[in-house]
């Protein structure tokens, strides 16, 4: 099936610092999401981007779907220490069902 | 109505117990979404209703487990039998059928298979 790698695992920054993550996959997405994650909460969508090319900001949050179609990244500037949590990216073709990668964990130290 | 809500949180059974969740989605979506998901991995896709159509099911989806939507509205997911390894995080997820999927999540149910 199609798999999404999502770089880094993990990520110790300072507050004040921005972020930067990544998703690339083997397989074209028409859809791209990236989705924030709380210990024992589900995933909240955070931004969902469906041109190639597309740059969409939320707030402080910014992310892009790649011109191939294979890849999108997530910035997240001047970090606060609510950022800290898992993200993930999401992929969607023409299926109904939507692939996740494994997620980077994100530790902002005040 | 203020999103996706699961119930229970949190389920503890033993070995070759039935455990079953409920998912209420978010009242005009009439997509509803089963994941799961266990430590350190992003959520894995189990199955999908459309209205009360249960349309697709991932390879994932032993016969153990079923999925029911009778009225279009609330979801019931049971595990049959239950084994160790299907200790994990069941998300429930919504969305409207619009083309541009937008899967809302509720706050799942962690079962924990003794």
């Amino acid at each position: 099936g199609q798999q999404l790698n999502q770089s880094p695992q993990s990520m110790f920054i300072q507050e004040g610092e921005d972020v930067s993550m990544n998703c690339t996959s083997s397989s074209i997405f028409n859809t791209w999401l990236w989705y924030k994650q709380d210990p024992g909460e589900g995933p909240v969508l955070l931004i969902a981007l469906y041109k190639a090319g597309e740059l969409t900001s939320n707030g402080r949050l910014t992310a892009q779907f790649g011109i191939t179609r294979k890849d999108s990244f997530l910035n997240i500037s001047a970090s606060i220490p609510s950022d800290v949590g898992i993200y993930f990216c999401a992929g969607q073709l023409n299926s109904n069902d939507m692939r996740f990668g494994a997620g980077t964990r994100l530790t902002v130290k005040p | 109505d203020t999103g996706v809500s699961q119930d229970p949180r949190h389920k503890i059974t033993k070995r070759g117990q039935n455990v079953t969740f409920r998912c209420d989605p978010i009242s005009e979506h009439n997509r509803l979404y089963w994941y799961r998901q266990t430590l350190g991995q992003g959520p894995e896709f189990l199955t999908y209703f459309q209205n009360e159509a249960q349309l697709e099911k991932s390879r994932l989806l032993s016969d153990r487990f079923s999925a029911e939507r009778p009225k279009g509205s609330f979801s019931t997911l049971e595990i049959q039998r239950t084994e160790q390894g299907d200790s994990a995080m069941y998300l429930c997820a919504s969305s409207l059928a619009q083309g541009n999927e937008k899967l809302f999540f509720g706050s799942g149910t962690q079962l924990s298979v003794l």
